[in-house]
Formats: C-alpha cells, structure tokens, sequence
C-alpha cells in the first residue's frame, strides 16, 4: 500500500532563496507532523495538523518557516530566505494511532 | 529543544553477537516507542511499549518499559548485517495541542559480517 511520500527528496537552495516541501500523507489519515532532522541528530518536531487546521506550531524555528494543509491532505513545508542552519532532513508523518514516516528532504543550504 | 539519552552514541559488532542499548529521560513518559532508520529513509516503528515494566519482542528484538517510566531498553539477539542503521528511542508528549514525538539522538549500529 501506499506509505507517505516527500518531493523532491533532495534540494539544494542558495542563502536566501524561498524553498517548497512537499508531503503526500496516508490517504485518510487526519494527522500530520512536520520534523527537523539535524545531521547526527534525531528528529525535532516543528508543526501539526488535524486536518487542515495548524493545531501547533511551537517547534518552528523562525517565522521564515511556515506550512499549510489546505484541504487537510498534502501538506507544504515552506522556508523563506534560506539560511545555513536551515540545513537538515525534513521528515513528514501522518498518523491514525502511530506515525508513519516519509522519507525525508534533505535540504542543503549553500 | 527536549530529546532523551541515548547510549552507546555507536557500536561495531560481530554478525552473531547480541546488542543492547538504552534511553533515558529526567521525566517520565507514558508510552516508549524504538524506531530504526536506515540512509536516506525515515524512520520505522519497531516496538512500541505502553505499560511500566512490560517486556516486548518483535522477533529478535525485545524491548522493555522501565518501571520508573523514565528509561527503556532495546537488544537484538544474533544480529545480521540488515540489522545496520540507526536506532531511536521516542516518547510522546502532549504539549501545546498535540501528541509530538520527542526522540534521542540515536545508536548507530555496525554489523560486521
């Protein structure tokens, strides 16, 4: 069956350009969960959604970061003027009960 | 931001040989989950423990959910080389609206065959 897909699955941005993520979650599943994953690190939550409501968004970084669900199925992970540190692989899960992941954006940031 | 403590950092084993690693948290959680993640993938739900002291296999993995709810421990019996990658432990927290997961910063595993 069809898991939790990203595009593109790598990117390379210029300091300063505006990039776009995308998530396609598992068809039906009501939660979504964008996270930050540091080189050597484990995943840092950023962003929540039940359906195409924002429920949380504690863990954006900065307001260059925002996401939106609009019609509570793909998801956007957009980060305006790209910074270095803005460096990472970017995880998207859906969730019925337990979250199930994509595999990621690497983001590289030059 | 909050992650919990994983140890070894790293291990270089011997394909055959037995592997246990362990997480801890200066706060109690209600669930433990252990995730692997191989390159270039996310990361997959291996087990997930929902009760203090209950001890979990998922065939030569077992897991146990410490009795304090502060830490959790994971061993893979007779490891092969498809046992390489990166372990996480996770723990949900309910905070600002939502269940997040909050992991540790991972045991890489080397299997040598």
């Amino acid at each position: 069956g069809a898991g939790v897909s990203q595009s593109p699955r790598y990117k390379v941005a210029k300091r300063g350009q505006d990039v776009a993520l995308r998530c396609d979650p598992i068809s039906g599943h009501v939660s979504l969960f964008w996270y930050q994953q540091a080189l050597g690190q484990g995943p840092e939550f950023l962003t929540y959604f039940q359906n195409e409501a924002q429920l949380d968004k504690s863990g954006l970084p900065s307001d260059r970061f925002f996401a939106e669900r609009p019609e509570g199925s793909v998801s956007t992970l957009k980060i305006q003027r790209t910074q270095q540190e803005d460096s990472a692989v970017y995880l998207c899960a859906s969730s019925d009960y337990e979250q199930y992941f994509g595999p990621g954006t690497r983001l590289t940031v030059t | 931001g909050q992650q919990l403590n994983q140890s070894p950092q790293s291990m270089f084993i011997q394909e055959g040989e037995d592997v246990s690693m362990n997480c801890t948290s200066s706060s109690i959680f209600n669930t433990w989950l252990w995730y692997k993640q191989d390159p270039g993938e996310g990361p997959v739900l291996l087990i997930a423990l929902y009760k203090a002291g209950e001890l979990t296999s998922n065939g030569r993995l077992t897991a146990q959910f410490g009795t304090t709810r502060k830490d959790s421990f994971l061993n893979i019996s007779a490891s092969i080389p498809s046992d390489v990658g990166i372990y996480f432990c996770a723990g949900p927290r309910l905070q600002g609206g939502s269940e997040k997961l909050v992991f540790g910063k991972g045991t890489k595993l080397t299997v040598n065959p």
